[in-house]
């Protein structure tokens, strides 16, 4: 049973960065990707990017580009996504969504994140 | 705004087919897929590379596509079908994904 796990709410200030994890089970690790999803209030729902889980590549959406940094801890299968220099529209659920190589279909998703920014 | 769009809302009564479209100009190049999302749930694949349903997922549930154009058709609407419905592909160039702005359906 493939299961991915989030890791619990996050409550911080403008500026400040926040992590949040994504513990998988139930696959062969590496022979997938991680995207990251999030969804603001109200809000559809928007590509952040993607890790390689078999080497660690990245590809970032435009608009994190240097606020952003996606990594994976083999050891734990695990994943975490960084955003740094945080604002208040950066108020959302944030997903990750295990991804295949030859398409663009997110077959299995976290439970979601969310994380306030609020001073 | 999104590359993809949507309808804010459908409505439908119990029993009645309802359907969302979703259009984009990437659309005629790339597979289209549906997800299912429900508040304080996971999202759910509903529909991927355009017509194909994941083992268990209700065949009321379907995909097609006419051009720049793909629809969720959800035949027999059910209470628990209420939610909210993306569409995603790419963008036209395949280089990353992109998701529609999300239909709320709504059983009355």
């Amino acid at each position: 049973q493939v299961l991915l796990v989030q890791s619990g709410a996050e409550v911080k200030k403008p500026g400040a960065s926040v992590k949040v994890s994504c513990k998988t089970s139930g696959y062969t690790y590496n022979n997938y990707y991680m995207h990251w999803v999030r969804q603001a209030p109200g809000q559809g729902l928007e590509w952040m990017g993607v890790i390689n889980l078999s080497d660690g590549n990245t590809v970032y959406a435009q608009r994190f580009r240097g606020r952003v940094t996606m990594t994976r801890d083999t050891s734990t299968t695990t994943v975490h996504m960084e955003l740094s220099s945080l604002r208040s529209e950066d108020m959302a659920v944030y997903f990750c969504a295990r991804g295949e190589g030859s398409s663009w279909l997110m077959d299995y998703w976290g439970q979601g994140t969310l994380v306030t920014v609020s001073s | 705004s999104y590359e993809l769009t949507q309808p804010p809302s459908v409505s439908v009564s119990p029993g009645q087919t309802a359907r969302i479209p979703c259009s984009g100009d990437s659309l005629p190049k790339e597979y289209a897929y549906w997800y299912q999302l429900k508040p304080g749930q996971a999202p759910v694949v509903m529909i991927y590379k355009d017509n194909e349903r994941p083992s268990g997922i209700p065949e009321r549930f379907s995909g097609s596509r006419s051009g720049t154009t793909v629809t969720l058709t959800i035949s027999g609407v059910q209470a628990e079908d209420e939610a909210d419905y993306f569409c995603q592909s790419a963008d036209i160039s395949g280089t990353y994904p992109v998701f529609g702005g999300g239909t709320k359906l709504t059983v009355v």
